[in-house]
């Protein structure tokens, strides 16, 4: 079946670090690809998406693009800062039909920013 | 504004018991989900709902049962209540379509003891 999976974490980085957070997956046809972001204590929300092949979602300093020959949609962002820290989720949603935005999450990342 | 609402966001009951953790939307969205949140499993689907009368069983909907009686409300039952379901709730609705943005509420706590 349809699967995304996600790096281990958790990842501590120190403010102004390189952050790439690698995400495959695993799906018949064309799904669309999604990161969402949980902050302590919060519900998740979304962060960026792409919904085809080669597509870049960027949002918040932060980037992702659609990789269909290696199934792939890594998130980077140049410069973390501390108000970064918090959970990442990968997430895709199947492409067949009655879907209707039933996602399938990764088991997320834990990021941790140091000053 | 239009949000989600999920109560209560805490709870504490003993096995058996029956137990519902309430949602509500306001943005008048078609597509209604309950997922838990565990550590080493992420997000797991339990059940969702396409519209009105309409409920679909996810990957670990058994011991758990909703309805969907008008748009804005998915109630997520735990007939009784077992120690494997102390998790966080989340519930989560979106108007439609595969590329749709799912909008998630602040989550519910449930610990069985």
């Amino acid at each position: 079946g349809d699967s995304v999976t996600q790096m281990e974490g958790p990842v501590t980085l120190s403010e102004e670090a390189f952050l790439t957070i690698n995400c495959t997956y695993t799906a018949t046809g064309y799904p669309s690809l999604f990161w969402y972001v949980q902050y302590p204590g919060e519900g998740l929300q979304l962060l960026l998406k792409a919904t085809k092949a080669d597509d870049k979602g960027s949002n918040k300093g932060f980037e992702a693009t659609y990789r269909k020959e290696t199934t792939s949609f890594h998130l980077e962002k140049g410069s973390v800062q501390v108000s970064d820290s918090a959970v990442y989720f990968c997430a895709l949603s199947p492409p067949y039909g009655g879907s209707q935005g039933n996602l399938i999450f990764g088991k997320g990342t834990k990021l941790s920013v140091k000053p | 504004d239009a949000e989600i609402t999920q109560s209560p966001r805490h709870k504490i009951t003993e096995t058996g018991r029956q137990v519902t953790l309430a949602c509500h939307q306001t943005w008048n969205h078609n597509n209604m989900f309950w997922y838990r949140q565990d550590l080493g499993h992420g997000l797991r689907l339990i059940h969702y709902s396409y519209g009105v009368q309409d409920t679909n069983k996810g990957e670990v909907s058994d011991g758990y049962s909703v309805s969907r009686s008008n748009t804005e409300d998915l109630p997520l039952t735990l007939e009784s209540a077992a120690s494997s379901q102390t998790s966080v709730y989340f519930c989560a609705s979106s108007f439609g379509g595969r590329a749709g943005e799912l909008f998630f509420g602040e989550g519910s706590r449930l610990t069985v003891l």
